[in-house]
């Protein structure tokens, strides 16, 4: 049972690349999360989705997409990358939405140049 | 939306008890929770209040006052592998998704 997995852990880009992170996790959880966090603002979340088929924007969706074909992943992508997005994201999933606990998943460091 | 309160950055002694405080402002609370990152890993799970009052976990607490939009999580007989970020995060609305605030940092000394 290896929780929740993050792909890449570590990732440097030019400004205008594109890329996709993968968030798969083992627990049958229907819901799952993409946040960032930066220095001094905390986790804020991007992007989330309520089941397998389903996504719907968080509290800073601007510059990324996401995709949930399966209920086991859930796809983090940057068009068109920029420094602002600079960032450790962090994906996490829980079993039904409500009062459950998120398990998050180690992160990826992304620096964009 | 949400505003969520905690300060930035706390220090305390080994040995000693810390009170990490966080006031929220929302609307149809649905639960405050706590949650512990290391540096450079992920946050953990260390508590979830949705009644008033205190839930005791081993050296660690959490009390929650819905009334007052207040909480804090109480840690007892500090170790020094208690440094780390404390995250406050309250879930609100229909999504119960959480809000995080911006995570006070605990540095502990001997």
């Amino acid at each position: 049972n290896a929780g929740v997995t993050q792909t890449p852990k570590f990732r440097v880009l030019k400004t205008g690349q594109s890329m996709t992170l993968l968030c798969a996790q083992d627990m049958n959880h229907e819901y799952m999360y993409w946040y960032r966090q930066d220095p001094g603002m905390g986790l804020r979340l991007i992007h989330y989705s309520v089941g397998e088929g389903t996504t719907a924007k968080g509290e800073v969706p601007d510059g990324y997409n996401v995709s949930r074909l399966k209920k086991q992943n859930f796809l983090l992508g940057l068009e068109s990358a920029a420094p602002s997005q600079t960032s450790v994201y962090f994906c996490a999933s829980n079993k039904n939405g409500r009062t459950d606990t998120q398990y998050f998943g180690p992160g990826t460091r992304l620096t964009v140049l | 939306g949400q505003n969520i309160d905690q300060p930035t950055e706390m220090t305390a002694t080994e040995g000693a008890i810390v009170q990490i405080n966080c006031t929220y402002q929302t609307s149809g609370f649905n639960g405050l929770f706590w949650y512990q990152q290391h540096a450079g890993e992920a946050p953990t799970f260390l508590s979830y209040n949705v009644l008033d009052g205190l839930e005791e976990k081993g050296r660690f607490s959490s009390f929650l006052s819905r009334s007052k939009g207040y909480s804090y999580l109480l840690l007892k007989e500090l170790q020094m592998k208690d440094s780390a970020s404390y995250l406050c995060a309250a879930a609100s609305g229909g999504s119960y998704i959480p809000t995080f605030g911006r995570g006070t940092s605990l540095i502990v000394h001997p």
